[in-house]
């Protein structure tokens, strides 16, 4: 069964902290994986995306993959209200000869207090 | 460019009917797949078309049907709705889900009520 982890939260940080999201995978062959944010309501919207090891920087967003350990984690710093919602992990996993397809954790709630 | 675009944005059925659902994927992406969200089970993968073909299908009961059009375009279907498939459903258009590295958009979803 392949499967994406995520603590379902809520988790609550101060206006300004650093949040840090986390995600675990079953599938080691996995290469590519991303990160939606979806408030109440709407429909998820991608917001990072990251292939190799290592960090990736956008803004005030941090990707970082480890594939050793099968564990991907997004860190956002300066937490505004704003980036209150939901966020889902995604790992696209190939098996046998098939094309892979997306894989959704449960998604963290993040609560951003003023 | 336009984005994902789904419709109707929102419905409601009686059990035993059937719906459609349809989505038009970003111009030039050929990859359309399928989500249910619901509170309890999260985003759950219903199945993937390219190019007209179903390429991939997630665990789901054969009343869940869908194909794909010349243009991309995609279409699913319920029949014989059941309370329990009242959810959010969700279109994500990639260029091509089997290039790994391909990211996908998601439309703003059907909201389908069973009642």
């Amino acid at each position: 069964q392949k499967e994406v982890e995520q603590n379902s939260g809520p988790l609550s940080v101060p206006e300004g902290a650093i949040a840090s999201l986390n995600c675990t995978y079953s599938d080691r062959g996995s290469q590519s994986f991303f990160w939606y944010r979806q408030y109440s309501g709407k429909s998820p919207e991608l917001i990072m995306s990251i292939y190799s090891n290592g960090d990736k920087e956008d803004g005030r967003f941090t990707a970082q993959l480890n594939k050793a350990s099968q564990y991907v984690s997004l860190l956002i710093r300066d937490s505004q209200p704003s980036d209150s919602a939901t966020y889902l992990c995604a790992v696209n996993m190939r098996y046998g000869g098939s094309q892979g397809n997306l894989i959704f954790g449960k998604g963290t709630k993040l609560s951003v207090k003023p | 460019k336009a984005g994902v675009t789904q419709t109707p944005r929102y419905l409601i059925k009686t059990r035993g009917q059937q719906v459609t659902l349809s989505c038009s994927p970003i111009s030039g992406h050929r990859s359309v797949s399928w989500y249910q969200q619901t509170p309890g089970q999260g985003l759950q993968f219903l199945f993937e078309y390219f190019s007209e073909t179903q390429r991939n299908k997630g665990n789901f009961p054969g009343r869940f049907s869908g194909r794909q059009f010349s243009n991309s375009r995609s279409e699913m279907n319920v029949s014989t709705l059941e309370l329990g498939d009242s959810a959010l459903y969700l279109c994500a258009s990639s260029l091509d889900r089997a290039e790994g590295n391909t990211e996908a958009f998601f439309g703003q979803g059907t909201r389908l009520t069973v009642v």
